[in-house]
C-alpha cells in the first residue's frame, strides 16, 4: 500500500465548475500536509498548507481529518489556468522534513 | 534572489555509466533534498543534506550517492546506470529541516538513460 494514495485522474471539468480532490495516507505519526500544483514538465510548487481546522485561500480550501487519515482540496470556479498535476504530500518527523508525495491528480477545466 | 538552480537540465547517458547532477538552494536555505519523479509518478525522496551530512534517506539503493557543500549547494551521483534510472530528478532546498518548512524546488535535471 502506498503511504500516500490518489485518485490519478484525469479530472475533466468545464469552466467554473467545483472540483475535490481527496488523498489518504497510511501513516498515523504524519505531522504536516501539503497541496502541491505541478505544471507538465515543470517543477512541484507549493498551493497550500493543510491543517485540521482548515485552510481557504481565495478559491481553493484545504481540509484535514486526522481520525480518518483523509486531506482533502476542494476548488471553486474553475479557471483554465487551474489545469495542473495537483500532488497530495505528508511530513513524517520533526528533525526533516522528507516529502511524501502521491502520484498526483491530474485536473484539465475545458472551455 | 535567485530561486533554487539545477544543471545540467537535461541529460542522456547509456546503460551502465555514471551521472552527476548539481543543485545550488535558494538564498539563506541550508538543507537540501533530493527527489526522483518517474513519468507519471509523484516525486520520490531520495535523501536529505544538512550541514554537510545525509540526514534522511528513502528507498534508494547505494549507487544513488550525494554530498554537500560547505557553501549549502549539493551533488547527486548515481552509478551503474539502470534504464530504470530515467526519470525527473528534483532538488529542494529549506532552512533547518523542520518538517513545516516549505521546500522550493529547481526545475530539475531530465535524465535519459539509452
Amino acid at each position: 500500500r502506498k503511504e500516500v494514495e490518489q485518485d490519478p485522474g484525469p479530472f475533466n471539468v468545464p469552466e467554473g465548475a467545483t472540483v475535490a480532490f481527496n488523498c489518504t495516507y497510511s501513516n498515523s505519526a504524519s505531522q504536516s500536509f501539503f497541496w502541491y500544483r505541478q505544471d507538465c514538465r515543470k517543477e512541484p510548487k507549493l498551493l497550500m498548507s493543510v491543517y485540521s481546522s482548515g485552510n481557504e485561500d481565495g478559491r481553493f480550501t484545504a481540509q484535514l481529518n486526522r481520525a480518518s487519515q483523509y486531506i482533502s482540496l476542494l476548488i471553486r470556479d474553475s479557471k483554465l489556468s487551474d489545469s495542473a498535476t495537483y500532488l497530495c504530500v505528508a511530513v513524517y518527523g520533526g528533525a526533516t522534513n522528507k516529502l511524501i508525495f502521491g502520484t498526483g491528480t491530474l485536473l484539465a477545466v475545458q472551455p | 534572489d535567485a530561486g533554487v538552480t539545477q544543471s545540467p537540465t537535461h541529460l542522456i547517458k547509456t546503460r551502465g555509466q555514471q551521472v552527476t547532477l548539481r543543485c545550488s538552494p535558494k538564498s539563506g536555505h541550508d538543507t537540501v533534498s533530493w527527489y526522483q519523479q518517474a513519468l507519471g509518478q509523484g516525486p520520490q525522496f531520495i535523501f536529505q543534506y544538512y550541514e554537510e551530512e545525509e540526514r534522511q534517506r528513502g528507498n534508494f539503493p547505494d549507487r544513488f550517492s550525494g554530498h554537500q557543500f560547505p557553501n549549502y549547494s549539493s551533488e547527486l551521483n548515481v552509478n551503474a546506470l539502470l534504464l530504470g534510472d530515467s526519470a525527473l530528478y528534483l532538488c529542494a532546498s529549506s532552512f533547518g529541516g523542520a518538517g513545516y518548512n516549505e521546500q522550493f524546488f529547481g526545475p530539475g535535471t531530465r535524465l535519459t538513460v539509452l
